[in-house]
């Protein structure tokens, strides 16, 4: 296993478009995490998954973005109608219960 | 609600020197306590993970302590070379809750 996985590493987009992010966790961790993180500071959670049930939203999470775990394999992160706030680096994990979080390199999202 | 702070946001150091990264937290009732270390516009490499049980934590140069009470941790980094040099975070995985909390990192430059 070589670990998470996320693609793409950077996107550019227009203001309005959507955008779409995808996660391949480690095979054998049932929980999927993304977070959001902008310059300078900590990563801050979105959403988390157990399986395929996502369980818990922050209120970070405007309905402008959705998530998906199809089958409690991988992940995606859609954001509708991109706006310049919306820029950051994206950050899925996964974990085995409390085991500690495994992070993939991210994906970078530049509006303009 | 959890709060983690990261004292000081930056240091440098000369090559070759001991030095101490700091974490504290304000909920004690936590899973785990993980250190992470972030190179510029890459995701979060994990160095250690504490659990609560525990009181340290070694992986080669590094050393990392976890004292619940005083709701504190510390990451020891021993003999420090300019590829150390990075932003090194610290997570909280605090009980009844599935999110991490991060602190906003310490930037550490080792000056060759």
């Amino acid at each position: 296993d070589t670990g998470v996985s996320q693609n793409p590493r950077h996107k550019i987009t227009k203001r309005g478009q959507n955008v779409t992010f995808r996660c391949d966790p480690i095979s054998e961790h049932n929980r999927l995490y993304w977070y959001r993180q902008t310059l300078g500071q900590g990563p801050e959670f979105l959403t988390y998954f157990q399986n395929e049930a996502q369980l818990e939203k922050s209120r970070l999470l405007s309905d402008r973005f959705s998530a998906e775990r199809p089958k409690g394999s991988f992940s995606t992160l859609e954001i509708q109608r991109t706006e310049q706030g919306d820029s950051a680096m994206y950050l899925c994990a996964s974990s085995l219960e409390f085991y500690g979080y495994t992070f993939g390199s991210g994906t970078r999202l530049t509006v303009v | 609600k959890q709060e983690v702070t990261q004292i000081p946001a930056a240091l440098s150091v000369p090559e070759g020197e001991n030095l101490v990264l700091n974490c504290s937290f304000t909920d004690s009732a936590i899973y785990n306590l993980q250190w992470f270390r972030q190179d510029p516009g890459k995701g979060l490499t994990s160095l250690l993970l504490i659990q609560s049980s525990q009181r340290e934590q070694t992986s080669g140069r590094l050393n990392a302590s976890l004292d619940k009470s005083s709701g504190r941790s510390t990451l020891y980094i021993a003999a420090s070379q300019p590829g150390d040099s990075a932003t090194y975070l610290c997570a909280a995985h605090t009980r009844g809750n599935e999110k991490l909390t991060f602190g906003t990192g310490t930037r550490l430059t080792i000056i060759p």
